[in-house]
């Protein structure tokens, strides 16, 4: 059973750059979620999908974030115009379902280094 | 809203010292507690959860019992391994509409040979 994978696992990118990352979730997964982290700090929710719909957006931390998840499987999160600001690691998660007892997995994460 | 609180860090100890890592959650609601761990460069691994009150969770000699009267999920092993070191994530999860983890600061600990 392959767990959460996340490409690119590295990206550095100019500032004004738009940068896109991609998750696969756990394959029977249908709760998927994408959190930042910032070096020396815990995880920072900023969005989720139950299937393919986004049933919470509102922490995503400026209109220059968006997410999909098109068909309910894989998922992408774009950034544009990037910032300085915008430098962390991005992580994507995935659980069974909402319930709160079900594991949440998380991936290895996408660094993002902006220039 | 919800929230977690740890333990500052870092915590640094010599191998086979006995650990504990202090985590306390609002008491809003019901959730389950997880502890995850994070090892340099690397995403979040599940170490061990509960999902209600008096259950103990444990895993790799690690253990943290779900304690509702103190609204307390502190973390312990009984002798800490040079490997042990990394950063440990308390982390509830309320369910409900959202049902995702909230995250403290964490704790990094360091284990001396």
């Amino acid at each position: 059973d392959t767990g959460v994978s996340q490409d690119p696992r590295h990206k550095i990118t100019k500032r004004g750059q738009n940068v896109t990352f991609r998750c696969d979730p756990i394959s029977e997964h249908n709760r998927l979620y994408w959190y930042r982290q910032t070096l020396g700090q815990g995880p920072e929710f900023l969005t989720y999908f139950q299937n393919e719909a986004q049933l919470e957006k509102s922490r995503l931390l400026s209109n220059r974030f968006s997410a999909e998840r098109p068909k309910g499987s894989f998922s992408t999160l774009e950034i544009q115009r990037t910032e300085q600001g915008d430098s962390a690691m991005y992580l994507c998660a995935s659980s069974l379902t909402g319930v709160a007892g079900n594991t949440i997995y998380f991936g290895e994460g996408s660094w993002l280094t902006v220039v | 809203g919800n929230s977690v609180t740890q333990m500052e860090g870092p915590v640094t100890l010599s191998e086979e010292a006995f650990l504990t890592i202090n985590c306390t959650y609002t008491a809003t609601g019901y959730p389950s507690l997880f502890w995850y761990v994070q090892y340099p460069g690397e995403g979040l691994q599940l170490l061990l959860k509960a999902t209600k009150a008096d259950d103990k969770g444990s895993n790799k000699g690690f253990e943290a019992t779900y304690r509702k009267e103190t609204t307390s999920f502190h973390l312990e092993k009984g002798s800490v391994q040079v490997s042990d070191s990394a950063v440990y994530f308390c982390a509830p999860n309320y369910g409900g509409s959202q049902g995702n983890l909230i995250f403290g600061k964490g704790t990094k600990l360091s284990v001396k040979p």
